[in-house]
């Protein structure tokens, strides 16, 4: 099925742990980006890319780092985990002409302790 | 600055009752908007889109949504509610390539 995968669904750091959250979409889709969803928040942005070797920072980028080496993958990464950076994340993708909107992943839920 | 507010944080609405929920925006130009849901524990579905032309747009699920330049708003209805309605509504601005959220309503629908 076409469409937007994160995985893991969950995970569980400690303060201080690196992981990778990894995103990916079969759609062709030149733009990707990070999500993280917070209660009362919204979502907010933290990485985008307009395609392959081309990213961007957000509203809320500080902790994470991103690269976009091909056009399906967009893995958002968290160097030195907090416990503020407990949240739901979500990554989304569209064409460029987001014509079709901004198609979105089942999310990420990461518990740092 | 672009931004989107949804001032209702919660709305509780009788099955089978409409149900209309605001969203205000500010940006300088007509804006690319959207209305997404969320059902608990899930990613988020688009529920309509409003890029130009006819500014009464027809969405899945029987969502309408009218986008109203003198107001900078574009509120979402239904005209009769489904238990299953029961989630939580973001609306959404496009500048650029950046999606921006407003905080988004939870809904309860009542038997």
């Amino acid at each position: 099925n076409a469409g937007v995968t994160q995985t893991p669904k969950f995970q569980v750091l400690k303060t201080g742990q690196s992981m990778t959250l990894q995103c990916a979409q079969d759609m062709n889709h030149e733009y990707m980006s990070w999500y993280r969803q917070d209660p009362g928040m919204g979502l907010r942005l933290i990485h985008y890319s307009v395609g392959a070797g081309i990213t961007d920072q957000g509203e809320v980028p500080n902790g994470y780092n991103v690269s976009r080496s091909t056009t399906e993958d967009f893995p958002l990464r968290l160097l030195s985990a907090a416990p503020s950076q407990t949240s739901v994340y979500f990554c989304a993708s569209s064409y460029r002409d987001r014509g079709d909107g901004y198609t979105f992943g089942s999310g990420t839920r990461l518990t740092v302790v | 600055a672009q931004s989107v507010t949804q001032p209702d944080i919660h709305i509780t609405v009788s099955e089978g009752a409409s149900l209309e929920l605001r969203c205000n925006y500010s940006y300088g130009a007509t804006p690319y908007l959207f209305w997404y849901v969320q059902s608990p524990g899930q990613g988020l579905q688009l529920l309509l889109k409003y890029f130009s032309g006819d500014t009464l747009v027809q969405g899945i699920k029987g969502f309408e949504a009218e986008f109203k330049r003198s107001q900078s708003s574009f509120n979402l209805r239904k005209p009769s509610v489904h238990w299953s309605d029961a989630a939580e509504y973001f609306c959404a601005v496009v500048r650029g390539y950046k999606l921006s959220f407003g905080a988004g309503t939870t809904v309860t629908v009542r038997a």
